[in-house]
């Protein structure tokens, strides 16, 4: 069965434009999380959705927000990049919000 | 301040020879854990994982131990093999149902030699 797809999978930005990127979770799956990962946090917490609803957020300011569609499909969205925004975006997916999580390979964003 | 900390950055153990896996927790509201695994360009994979109920979970050669008084986990792999060469990703969070929210580790990266 197909995976998570992000999309893209490569994305430059310039500061203070904002980005949209797209999660697809594996069919069937309701639950869907964003991680922030960059060398020096690692992987980082931003929001998880279940059922177009926010369940839970992460420490990062409301630069960052997201959302999930009927179909479980998920974006989410930065505002005003700075450069500290470069980082790899990881999307995961799980039929509920319990159990592992399916990640996909990421969009590698970068603000210059 | 790291809640969950994985002080090996490496490990390298002989393929066949037993791979341990080592992680430590601060935060007393977390009672589910997870492992997962992470090949270049590729993102993580889920393992295993195991609720503070319980001391011990297996699953085929993979093996989860908890010590909540000591707030540490490992992973045991046994036997090790090439194909388990990755970075392993230890994660925890508060109820097995926000397991969306998990605080993870910096990972270990496991090589196995053959």
């Amino acid at each position: 069965k197909a995976g998570v797809t992000q999309t893209p999978r490569y994305l430059i930005k310039t500061r203070g434009q904002q980005v949209t990127l797209s999660c697809s979770p594996i069919s069937g799956h309701r639950s869907v999380s964003w991680y922030q990962q960059t060398p020096g946090q690692g992987l980082q917490f931003l929001f998880e959705y279940f059922s177009e609803t926010q369940r839970n957020k992460g420490n990062f300011p409301g630069r960052f927000s997201g959302r999930q569609f009927s179909n479980s499909r998920s974006e989410m969205n930065v505002s005003t990049l700075e450069l500290g925004d470069s980082a790899l975006y990881l999307c995961a997916s799980s039929l509920l919000t319990s159990y592992g999580y399916t990640f996909g390979s990421g969009t590698r964003l970068t603000v210059v | 301040d790291q809640q969950v900390k994985q002080n090996s950055p490496s490990l390298s153990v002989q393929e066949g020879r037993i791979s341990i896996l080592n992680c430590d927790y601060t935060n007393s509201m977390f009672d589910y854990f997870l492992w997962y695994k992470k090949y270049p360009a590729e993102g993580p994979t889920f393992l295993i994982s195991i609720s503070s109920i319980k001391d011990k979970n297996e699953d085929g050669r993979f093996t989860v131990f908890l010590n909540k008084s000591a707030k540490h986990l490992s992973l045991h792999i046994v036997p090790s093999q090439p194909g388990d060469s990755a970075v392993y990703f230890c994660a925890a969070s508060a109820r097995y149902t926000n397991a969306g929210k998990s605080t993870f580790g910096d990972g270990t990266t496991l090589t196995v030699k053959p």
